[in-house]
């Protein structure tokens, strides 16, 4: 069984940095690309970002709100995947989930989503 | 960047009937298009993918269809776990992949 579990959140002030965990299981973790989606009321579904899988491992893209201020990174070794965001600001809060698709060189659809995690960025 | 548009934003339909959800882009997708349910507190689970390819394990009472820019979400006969909110999303043209706002299924 394909499991994705999410760590890190939690209440951090603006301007300041956090970093998020995505823990797999269930498959070949260095095979897939992973995305991680957010979502608030207000805005419903965004992405965030996307890192790929092997044999073009590393590779990333970014959506325009968090592009230099988010870096997504993996450790194969480890099944882990991270979300490290820098200068975070209010607009950054969210229920962030990280998500695998069928592919390695590019998240498509979402099959997999973990339980996702709570960021709330507040003075 | 490629914009989804889902309506109606809130759909009232009684148990046992048709509900027909409606995803539309802004530009050509082909059928690189996805939908999700999302219930209460839970992540969003992938319903179909390919515009009218059913997820594992998805009864087959969902169903989509559509190319290009229009697209549906058909669920024949509602059953009380469908009353949900569903949101389409493409993944032709990216980055970024993008989401329609979702609508709302709700028991009339």
């Amino acid at each position: 069984e394909v499991r994705l579990v999410e760590s890190g959140g939690g209440l951090i002030q603006p301007g300041r940095s956090l970093r998020l965990s995505c823990t797999a299981s269930g498959f070949d973790f260095g095979d897939f690309a992973l995305s991680w989606v957010r979502q608030t009321p207000e805005k419903g579904l965004e992405w965030v970002g996307f890192i790929s899988g092997n044999p073009s491992a590393g590779r990333t893209e970014y959506a325009a709100s968090v592009r230099g201020r988010f870096t997504i990174s993996r450790d194969d070794s480890k099944s882990v995947a991270y979300l490290q965001m820098n200068s975070l600001k209010t607009e950054d809060t969210a229920v962030y989930y990280c998500t695998r698709g069928p592919y390695y060189d590019s998240t498509g659809y979402c099959v997999h989503w973990g339980q996702g995690t709570l960021v709330s960025v507040s003075s | 960047e490629i914009v989804m548009t889902q309506s109606p934003a809130t759909l009232s339909v009684s148990p046992g009937e048709r509900a027909t959800l409606s995803c539309r882009a802004s530009q050509t997708i082909y059928t690189n298009l996805a939908w999700y349910q999302q219930k209460p507190g839970q992540a969003p689970r992938l319903l179909i993918y390919g515009a009218s390819t059913r997820a594992t394990g998805v009864p087959a009472r969902f169903s989509g269809s559509g190319s290009g820019t229009e697209f549906t979400l058909t669920i024949s006969s509602l059953q009380s776990e469908d009353f949900a909110v569903y949101y389409c999303q493409q993944y032709e043209n990216w980055p970024p992949y993008t989401f329609g706002q979702g609508t709302k299924l709700e028991i009339k």
